[in-house]
């Protein structure tokens, strides 16, 4: 039961350009989202999050956008940097939840 | 500014043995937390615990056990290994007071049951 989903499992951008991540989730009772990266060998590290009383976060060149009736949210990055180049985790809390469900990732690759 | 901290980093293990991960915070989180993931999936909670001697089930715990005797450390056994246990096994830990719900994760511990 895959309550959230990262339908594209892979992602090559140019840098300089935008990327854009997508997410989306089957579980009306999420109200909190997170993205977190994780380089080879290492845990996810956080990266940004919303709730889900705000339609956008921003954070540098990192934006989530929210979509709550399309149950969909996304990751913006611009420009792209090569440091970026990661695996990229989408992840849904519920009120009073601890169960943390995440989707199964996004590896992007951004080129020089 | 260790953070969250996981043992051993590999491991092979035959089918039955039993072994224990190590995972110990220094950060005074009472929140701790138990991931595994698996190839071209997402994470998925094993275990979790909100506090000294408080411990509760997440999506997978067949095949796992854990307990939390102090706030710092909190160990994952697993009793008769299969190979369905092979996976990379991640630590986590977050404070809900001070850090919401952003949870911090150790490096990942790499498990094959052979």
């Amino acid at each position: 039961d895959q309550q959230v989903k990262q339908n594209s499992p892979s992602l090559s951008v140019q840098e300089g350009r935008i990327s854009i991540l997508n997410c989306d989730y089957t579980n009306s009772m999420f109200d909190y989202f997170l993205w977190y990266k994780k380089y080879p060998a290492e845990g996810p590290t956080f990266l940004i999050s919303i709730s889900s009383i705000k339609d956008k976060n921003e954070d540098g060149r990192f934006t989530v956008f929210l979509n709550k009736s399309a149950k969909h949210l996304s990751l913006h990055i611009v420009p792209s940097q090569p440091g970026d180049s990661a695996v990229y985790f989408c992840a849904a809390l519920g009120n009073n939840n601890n169960d943390m469900r995440f989707g199964a990732g996004t590896r992007l690759t951004v080129k020089p | 500014n260790a953070g969250v901290t996981q043992t051993p980093k590999f491991r092979i293990l035959k089918i039955g043995q039993s072994m224990t991960l190590q995972c110990t915070q220094d950060m005074n989180h009472n929140y701790m937390y138990w991931y595994r993931q698996d190839p071209g999936m997402g994470l998925k909670l094993i275990y979790y615990s909100v506090g000294a001697g408080i411990t509760d089930k997440g999506e997978v715990p067949n095949g796992y056990n854990v307990s939390r005797s102090t706030t710092e450390d909190f160990p994952l056994r697993l009793e008769l290994a299969a190979p369905s246990q092979t996976s990379v096994y991640f630590c986590a830990s977050n404070n809900r007071v001070n850090s919401g719900n952003t949870i911090y994760f150790g490096e990942g511990s790499w498990l094959t049951v052979v």
